[in-house]
């Protein structure tokens, strides 16, 4: 059974740029969230996807924004980027109803930006 | 406010030295509380869903536990292997799939 599946793995952009990530989860599960990991502030939320509706939101700014197709895989985009942005972003993956609460993280996508 | 504390920071352990890693908890319904591995520079593992008090689970030298305010992860005789970051995270019924992530406990096993 194929785990999740982050791409790239690695990223390097400048400031003022925007980037997209990739996340194709667990076949048949259709619940994407994504989180971001610093050694600062650990691992923090920043949205869900179910069924092609975001869900749920944490307290990040707008230049964050994400996607999930009709296959359940998911995109995250960032906007105009700033330094603070450096971080692994990670992806997690679950049915995501009933009591099926168990998620699977990817191996993250290691952003920098410069 | 939603709150998730682990205890130590880190944690040094001679091999075959068991010990306890402890993640306390202030929410308003829980929905479950998870227990992940996270090795440098790959994603968290997941190791165990507890959902009510009292609730026990084990996978080889692990056994996680939990109380109405926090859980335990017992470590029975580590081997280096064992050495990574532990991770607690609570999903809570407000919120659904949303997990709050402790800080973790970085665990290493000397040989």
């Amino acid at each position: 059974k194929a785990g999740v599946t982050q791409t790239p793995r690695y990223l390097i952009k400048t400031r003022g740029q925007q980037v997209t990530l990739s996340c194709s989860p667990i076949s048949g599960h259709r619940s994407v969230s994504w989180y971001q990991q610093t050694p600062g502030q650990g691992l923090q939320f920043l949205f869900e996807y179910f069924s092609e509706t975001q869900r749920n939101k944490g307290n990040f700014p707008g230049r964050f924004s994400g996607r999930q197709f009709s296959n359940s895989r998911s995109e995250m985009n960032v906007s105009t980027l700033e330094l603070g942005d450096s971080a692994l972003y990670l992806c997690a993956s679950s049915l995501g109803t009933g009591g099926h609460t168990e998620a699977f993280f990817g191996q993250g996508t290691r952003l920098t930006v410069v | 406010e939603d709150q998730v504390t682990q205890s130590p920071e880190a944690l040094r352990l001679q091999e075959g030295e068991s010990s306890s890693l402890n993640c306390s908890y202030t929410v308003s319904g829980l929905r479950g509380l998870f227990w992940y591995r996270q090795d440098p520079g790959k994603g968290p593992e997941f190791l165990f869903t507890l959902y009510s008090a009292g609730e026990e689970k084990e996978k080889e030298r692990l056994k996680a536990t939990l109380t109405k305010k926090e859980s335990f992860l017992h470590i029975t005789a580590p081997k280096p292997e064992d050495s990574a970051t532990y991770l607690c995270a609570v999903q809570i019924l407000r919120t659904g799939n949303q997990f709050y992530f402790g800080t973790g406990t970085s665990l290493t096993v000397i040989p």
